[in-house]
């Protein structure tokens, strides 16, 4: 089946400092790789959209700047939240599809700032 | 640009009672896709739900949802809310390509004994 995984699950960073991570597509070809931000108590937000071949699409409030995105083959993609502080917290998914008609999630990495 | 409300931030409700939780979207698309996912304490959205059919109900694991495209809404139902229903419910919506999701704020559902 199709499965898709983060890595790490969870970090911390000091406040200032970056850190990346890492999304991957298994048992499907992700043509396409959302990335999300679950703030504390709000909901999602798409921070950009990564498809092969295509410019990366970022949302607004979210810059390539601050969230540089790399999506180099159909199985693997990685965001970099660069000089992170207290209000880039949160859950970041990736989204990950193929030729299916819905969007499978990773777990997640849980960013803490301190 | 596309956006889903969902008015409920929270819902209490006895095991045993149905479920209604609210879901209305905005769309410039004619044929948007809107989704309920379900999220559990320290997991990530698990897909409840899906449907592009107007008018067309959609069933899974005891929930089911209805696309009226005519009131813009996909409101999430279940007959009779058991207690490990509790969870944050999501209602999505996408444009024709998949590519991306846009989530509404969420419900936390809470039911109790």
């Amino acid at each position: 089946g199709a499965l898709v995984y983060q890595y790490p699950r969870r970090t911390i960073c000091k406040s200032g400092t970056s850190m990346r991570m890492e999304c991957q597509a298994v048992g499907f070809q992700a043509t396409s790789v959302a990335w999300y931000r679950q703030s504390p108590q709000k909901t999602f937000e798409l921070i950009a959209l990564s498809t092969v071949n295509s410019a990366i699409k970022y949302e607004q409030n979210f810059t390539q700047e601050k969230f540089p995105i790399s999506h180099p083959n159909l199985s693997f993609s990685s965001m970099t939240v660069l000089n992170a502080y207290l209000e880039d917290r949160g859950l970041y998914l990736c989204g990950a599809r193929g030729g299916q008609d819905t969007q499978y999630f990773g777990p997640g990495t849980r960013l803490l700032v301190l | 640009g596309d956006s889903v409300t969902q008015t409920e931030g929270l819902v209490t409700l006895t095991e045993g009672l149905p479920v209604m939780l609210n879901c209305t979207y905005q769309t410039i698309y004619s044929n948007p896709f809107l989704f309920w996912y379900v999220q559990h304490l320290n997991e990530s959205p698990r897909l409840l739900l899906k449907s592009f059919t107007d008018n067309k109900r959609t069933e899974h694991q005891g929930f089911h949802a209805t696309l009226h495209k005519s009131s813009s809404s996909f409101h999430l139902q279940k007959s009779s809310a058991q207690l490990s229903d509790s969870a944050l419910y999501y209602c999505a919506l996408s444009e024709f390509n998949y590519n991306v999701l846009y989530f509404g704020s969420g419900t936390k559902l809470t039911v109790e004994p």
